[in-house]
């Protein structure tokens, strides 16, 4: 079965420290990886995606990596703030003809002052 | 920066009414998409949409729902006799051809 998953469910962390949130997939064929911002009552907004080639990218104080091995990936945010508090979500296309996205639960990330 | 815009960014209706939820994509995509969000879970699938039809849909998006690209802006979710249970977040999506999508800020639909 198709699935993402991710954990922790929530974390709280202070204002300055770093943190990082896991994926694991079980989504085949797989061809890229997608992490997301959502802030509460708000759309997504992609921070990152990863292709199967891809083991590591940046996007400003966020850090993506990818085991397509062991289907893993990660998100490690340095140097955290306080607009940082938001839910993280793990995204997996999956192609059957058209593109589907498979959606993690999401990490509900709370920054403290 | 172009976005994608949704409305009403709230809506609340009886049960059994119908109702339709609009959003216009970013005016060069071509795929479009509605996911929603029931409060406290994750963002499921609903359809997919591109070159005028249905292209993937998920078994959630039952004959009550239904799509539709009425001009070349608008794109709209209608749900035909609304049940408690479609109480959630509405996102409209788009993108260029697969790469990254681009949401709308929502509409909360609760059905009394």
């Amino acid at each position: 079965k198709n699935q993402v998953e991710q954990s922790p469910q929530s974390l709280i962390i202070l204002e300055g420290k770093n943190c990082t949130l896991q994926c694991n997939y079980t989504v085949s064929p797989f061809s890229n990886l997608r992490w997301y911002k959502q802030d509460t009552g708000r759309g997504p907004v992609s921070l990152t995606i990863m292709t199967f080639s891809e083991n590591t990218k940046s996007n400003g104080r966020y850090t993506a990596t990818l085991d397509a091995d062991t289907k893993q990936s990660s998100l490690h945010i340095t140097a955290s703030q306080l607009s940082d508090s938001a839910s993280y979500i793990c995204v997996v296309p999956f192609t059957s003809g058209t593109y589907k996205y498979i959606f993690g639960t999401g990490t509900r990330l709370k920054v403290l002052a | 920066e172009p976005e994608v815009t949704q409305t009403p960014s709230h809506q609340v209706t009886q049960m059994g009414q119908e109702v339709i939820l609009r959003c216009v994509p970013i005016s060069n995509h071509l795929y479009f998409y509605w996911y929603r969000q029931i409060l406290g879970q994750k963002v499921e699938f609903l359809v997919s949409f591109y070159n005028n039809e249905i292209s993937e849909k998920s078994e959630i998006f039952d004959d009550q729902f239904s799509v539709e690209r009425p001009d070349g802006s608008n794109f709209t979710l209608k749900i035909r006799s609304t049940k408690l249970e479609d109480s959630a977040m509405y996102f409209c999506a788009s993108t260029a051809g697969g790469e990254t999508q681009y949401f709308g800020p929502g509409t909360r639909l609760l059905v009394l």
